[in-house]
């Protein structure tokens, strides 16, 4: 298994422009969800998704898209970018039930200039 | 709503000796509470996980925590630290309906080992 895997692992941008941060787990894990860490604050939960056609919003949706057509895909959207986004993104999934625990891919760092 | 505190951004061990990392939590109701470990580059890894029973957790790497309700804390700690645990240490809770994906972290606590 290759376990979670990110795309890209670097990306600039510059302000406005839009891209897509693709994220692919071979676990057929059903929950995905998406975080960004950033110095001094952790990780915060921005968008996750509990099964294929459903998403909910975390802690720091603006401005970030998501959708969830396979179990295996979770892309991160994002529709204009802005300095504010420049950040560390990390994937996770995870199986249901509460003892199971969270797999991280290994983050894609994303500078909006 | 839930909150997770690591007073040390920073902390800084000589190999062999001991380690405690502090966490302390805010939540309403019985936490869900995890360690995980950054190293530079890499996504985090799962240390150990708290979710009821024994209030001493075992965990991966030679590390343990100890959950203390009173104190609403969950410290993680290794007797001797190894240079290949310089690394970035977070602590989270999880929601008791979906733990382990509504995880709320804390800051961090980067770990320096002095050979």
């Amino acid at each position: 298994n290759a376990g979670v895997t990110q795309t890209p692992k670097f990306q600039v941008l510059k302000t406005g422009q839009s891209m897509t941060l693709q994220c692919a787990q071979d676990m057929n894990h059903e929950y995905m969800s998406w975080y960004r860490q950033d110095p001094g604050m952790g990780l915060r939960l921005i968008h996750y998704s509990v099964g294929a056609g459903i998403t909910d919003q975390g802690e720091v949706p603006n401005g970030y898209n998501v959708s969830r057509s396979t179990t295996e895909d979770f892309p991160l959207r994002l529709l204009s970018a802005a300095p504010s986004q420049t950040s560390v993104y990390f994937c996770a999934s995870r199986t249901p039930g509460r003892n199971s625990p969270l797999h991280f891919g290994n983050g894609t760092r994303l500078t909006v200039t | 709503a839930q909150s997770v505190t690591q007073p040390d951004i920073h902390i800084t061990v000589s190999e062999g000796a001991s380690l405690e990392l502090r966490c302390n939590y805010s939540y309403g109701a019985t936490p869900y509470l995890f360690w995980y470990v950054q190293s530079p580059g890499q996504g985090l890894q799962l240390l150990l996980k708290y979710f009821s029973g024994d209030t001493l957790v075992q965990g991966i790497k030679g590390f343990e925590a100890e959950f203390k309700r009173s104190q609403s804390s969950f410290n993680l700690r290794k007797p001797s630290v190894h240079w290949s645990d310089a690394a970035e240490y977070f602590c989270a809770v999880g929601e008791s309906k979906a733990a382990g994906n509504k995880l709320t972290f804390g800051g961090g606590t980067r770990v320096l080992v002095k050979p």
